[in-house]
């Protein structure tokens, strides 16, 4: 049982690539979150879907852009990367309200 | 807006030297208050889930409780292999897409 699996597991951009990472789930979860840790500001919510076919906006969605290709996935672009969008990144499922999400490894992401 | 925070930012402990953590929250309406342990360099892992207040769960030497301002996690006689980033997270009811809010997190050491 994989759970969620994210790749790549690290990268490194230049200022203005662009990329996109990506999330899937063998869960049959519903909602997908993508999410973000910096020291000092824990865990902000970019974007989610909470079901297939739905995406919204989450606390810290500029720069970004999601597709929820179907229930099993769901990939984070970012268009033009910039210095501030160096993160680790995780990607989060969630079967039912009131569940607990399951994470992925994360991925670690340098714009440099 | 809903708001976590955790206390203290940092804890060191002496195997078998118990203590507690602890999460205070503000959300308009809590439909769950979640516990996550994040190890160094991987994805955060699920703990528990608590609905109202009065309600306690334990998993081995951990044990959380919740009244209606805050959660503790209270650890009986910890041992070096539960050092560890604890998470705390909550989820409002009105919250569209079961998006959680997360705090900053406590970083526990338990030293031999």
């Amino acid at each position: 049982n994989a759970g969620v699996t994210q790749t790549p597991k690290f990268q490194v951009l230049k200022t203005g690539q662009s990329m996109t990472l990506q999330c899937a789930q063998d869960m049959n979860h519903n909602s997908m979150y993508w999410y973000r840790q910096d020291p000092g500001m824990g865990l902000r919510l970019i974007y989610y879907s909470a079901s297939e076919g739905t995406t919204d906006k989450g606390e810290v969605p500029n720069g970004y852009n999601v597709s929820r290709l179907n229930k099993r996935e769901f990939s984070l672009r970012l268009e033009s990367a910039a210095p501030s969008q160096t993160s680790v990144y995780f990607c989060a499922s969630r079967r039912d309200e009131g569940d607990g999400y399951t994470f992925g490894s994360g991925t670690r992401l340098t714009v440099v | 807006e809903d708001q976590v925070t955790q206390s203290p930012e940092a804890l060191r402990l002496q195997e078998g030297e118990s203590s507690s953590l602890n999460c205070s929250y503000t959300v308009s309406g809590l439909r769950g208050l979640f516990w996550y342990r994040q190890d160094p360099g991987k994805g955060p892992e699920f703990l528990f889930t608590l609905y109202s207040a009065g309600e306690e769960k334990e998993k081995e030497r951990l044990k959380a409780t919740l009244t209606k301002k805050e959660s503790f996690l209270h650890i009986t006689a910890p041992k070096p292999e539960d050092s560890a980033t604890y998470l705390c997270a909550v989820q409002a009811w009105e919250t569209s897409g079961s998006r959680l809010t997360f705090g900053e997190g406590t970083q526990l050491t338990v030293n031999p």
